[in-house]
């Protein structure tokens, strides 16, 4: 079965500063990957996904992610953090052996200095 | 867009209540899922449904059970709410039989007394 660790539960940065979250997922074959954003007392969004092809995808507000099979990654990226992404962000793995099923990591939270 | 709701955003139920929570969506999706989320534990499936009238159990389904009558609707019941029962409910629906994205409501939180 496919897992995620999200090895970090709380980030702080100051706005305008880069931001990257990690992620890391086990599965043999590859992955169905994605990214969410939850903004507090609402649902999730999504940010970005990879199923195949390039890499490095772009997604809303800014953020990009890149898969490395070799290092079983998918870490998330914004060059420039605004107040507003302030937010707890989930990583998700879907397998195609799994069906339509995601497995999501814990979460990771982000406060934005001033 | 795709559109999911659900039927309460805040909810509070004693303890040996029969509690319904309930999902719709807009688009068509074939399949539909309840989550709960708690802090630190992210999501956790409870039961998914990939067509009407079916259902499979997730990781966590004891003490829960759903109903999918309609293609548009899920229902997730709790028969005898308990305290270890509040969270987070998350409803979430998705196209397809491979593991695409899913589209999710603003969540259900549910405060069982």
């Amino acid at each position: 079965a496919q897992s995620v660790t999200q090895p970090d539960i709380h980030i702080t940065v100051s706005e305008g500063a880069s931001l990257e979250l990690r992620c890391n997922y086990s599965y043999g074959a590859t992955p169905y990957l994605f990214w969410y954003v939850q903004s507090p007392g609402q649902g999730l969004q999504l940010l970005l996904k990879y199923f195949s092809g390039d890499t490095l995808v772009q997604g809303i507000k800014g953020f990009e992610a890149e898969f490395k099979r070799s290092q079983s990654s998918f870490n998330l990226r914004k060059p420039s953090v605004h107040w507003s992404d302030a937010a707890e962000y989930f990583c998700a793995v879907g397998a195609q052996a799994a069906g339509n099923k995601l497995t999501f990591g814990g979460g990771t939270r982000v406060l934005v200095k001033p | 867009d795709v559109k999911v709701t659900q039927s309460s955003r805040y909810l509070v139920k004693r303890t040996g209540e029969k509690v319904f929570l309930e999902c719709v969506q807009d688009m068509d999706h074939e399949n539909m899922f309840w989550y709960r989320q708690d802090p630190g534990l992210g999501l956790r499936l409870i039961y998914f449904s990939y067509d009407v009238k079916m259902k499979e159990k997730g990781d966590i389904p004891e003490g829960y059970s759903v109903s999918r009558e309609k293609k548009e609707r899920f229902s997730l019941i709790l028969e005898s709410a308990s305290t270890n029962q509040t969270s987070m409910y998350l409803c979430a629906s998705s196209l397809g039989t491979l593991p695409y994205e899913q589209y999710f409501g603003p969540g259900t939180r549910l405060t069982v007394t």
